[in-house]
């Protein structure tokens, strides 16, 4: 099951720059997507979401970009701290479906 | 903050023993799910619970699988004859519930160790 896919196992970032991590899916039913950060040994907390009927969400120093055409969604993190360093999944889901599908993740490291 | 607790928060089974994994979700929320992630893999999606029933599952909660919510506070995961495969990180989440596109609490998670 490939629904939701990050390509990117893993992203190093110079601390001050710009974080981006990508996220693409297959199901064009999907109409909410979300971003959540992992730290070890703690499960995962919500970040981010964004639903279909925008392309673009913005709290803070992260925004979520989504390219419905493309099934293409992605995180930008600026400016990247180290605090910020954790795995990140992305995550869809359908209307009225409690099955949230989650990408593998991508681990970023922000190096100071 | 309200947060989702589990326990514990490692377990190690033999092959062929019943495991429950405990959580407590957030008192207000109404709905609860578990999550599964395999090392190196990504988070599984098991089962969804609202109003003391299932409501939605994945092809890997089989008949070995079966949640509870026995007494309004707590809610469980139990494999009936546990195998090496269900050897994973099991987190537990909860939502308010409404709308079902909402962000999930997770709890800490229970590592699961299968002999």
């Amino acid at each position: 099951d490939q629904q939701v896919k990050q390509n990117s196992p893993s992203l190093s970032v110079q601390e001050g720059r710009i974080s981006i991590l990508n996220c693409d899916y297959t199901n064009s039913m999907f109409d909410y997507f979300l971003w959540y950060k992992k730290y070890p040994a703690e499960g995962p907390t919500f970040l981010i979401s964004i639903s279909s009927i925008k392309d673009k969400n913005e709290d803070g120093r992260f925004t979520v970009f989504l390219n419905k055409s493309a099934k293409h969604l992605s995180l930008h993190i600026v400016p990247s701290q180290p605090g910020d360093s954790a795995v990140y999944f992305c995550a869809a889901s359908e209307n009225n479906n409690n099955d949230m599908r989650f990408g593998a993740g991508t681990r970023l490291t922000v190096k100071p | 903050e309200p947060e989702v607790t589990q326990t514990p928060s490692h377990q190690v089974t033999q092959m062929g023993q019943e495991v429950i994994l405990r959580c407590v979700p957030i008192s207000n929320h109404l709905y609860f799910y578990w999550y599964r992630q395999i090392l190196g893999q990504k988070v599984e999606f098991l089962v969804s619970f609202y109003n003391n029933e299932i409501s939605e599952k994945s092809e890997i909660f089989d008949d070995q699988f079966s949640v509870e919510r026995p007494d309004g506070s707590n809610f469980t995961l139990k494999i009936r004859s546990t195998k090496l495969e269900d050897s994973a990180m099991y987190f537990c989440a909860s939502g308010k519930g409404g709308q079902t596109n909402e962000k999930l609490f997770f709890g800490s998670g229970t590592q699961l160790s299968v002999l």
